[in-house]
């Protein structure tokens, strides 16, 4: 599904820097979603957005900031990486409400790398 | 919150046999189930979901069951292929998707 790209697909960085992961969709879905796949741990929420403007966390969201000025976007920021941090990203979308049976549609990933 | 176990982690079956994967949920507010299909390197894309006023869907070979009662959910996969041969994750909904960590399933020619 070309409609929602992550970018990078992969990233390797140092800790303590700052890096900025992209998630775009051309959907128009109202909601959009952070996910770090690990191994042995599945996909974990980072953080959601309902909306422009409105962000919610999600179960890990310690050492993540997100945004989201506009409906399309949804970027990732983490302020200062660390080691820990390691993992597959994904972005998803999905049309309404995460409860409300409306599937969430996933991008590629970005491969990110903390030395 | 929401506690989502998947079992097995992994699963070896011969071409043309089925498989069967388990996941157990602790939320009774959960209300969506939905199945994710994950080859190497790739997205997890949505292959069957059901809602918890439903107790069996089918689609092709795959279908799904859910057991309110106890908080459980499967995944059959009927006349497996080498094609289906990928990791699968199951996830239950009230507010937000929760995962299970996962199934390697296997399909052996």
């Amino acid at each position: 599904d070309a409609g929602i790209t992550q970018s990078p697909r992969y990233k390797i960085t140092e800790t303590g820097r700052q890096v900025t992961l992209m998630c775009h969709q051309t959907w128009s879905h109202s909601y959009m979603f952070w996910y770090r796949q690990d191994l042995g741990h599945g996909l974990r929420l980072i953080y959601y957005s309902a909306a422009a403007d409105i962000t919610d966390k999600g179960e890990v969201s310690d050492g993540y900031v997100v945004s989201r000025s506009k409906t399309e976007n949804f970027p990732l920021t983490l302020e200062s990486a660390t080691r820990s941090q390691t993992s597959v990203y994904f972005c998803a979308s999905s049309r309404h409400g995460t409860g409300s049976d409306q599937p969430q549609h996933f991008g590629d990933g970005t491969r990110l790398s903390i030395l | 919150g929401e506690n989502v176990e998947q079992h097995p982690s992994t699963l070896s079956v011969q071409e043309g046999d089925s498989a069967v994967i388990k996941c157990t949920y602790s939320d009774s507010a959960s209300n969506y189930f939905p199945w994710y299909k994950q080859e190497l390197g790739k997205r997890p894309q949505l292959i069957i979901d059901i809602r918890s006023n439903v107790g069996e869907k089918k689609d092709q070979r795959i279908a799904v069951t859910l057991n309110k009662t106890a908080k459980h959910f499967s995944l059959h996969i009927t006349e497996t292929q080498p094609e289906d041969s990928a990791v699968y994750f199951c996830a239950a909904s009230e507010e937000q998707l929760t995962f299970g960590s996962g199934t390697q399933l296997t399909v052996l020619p």
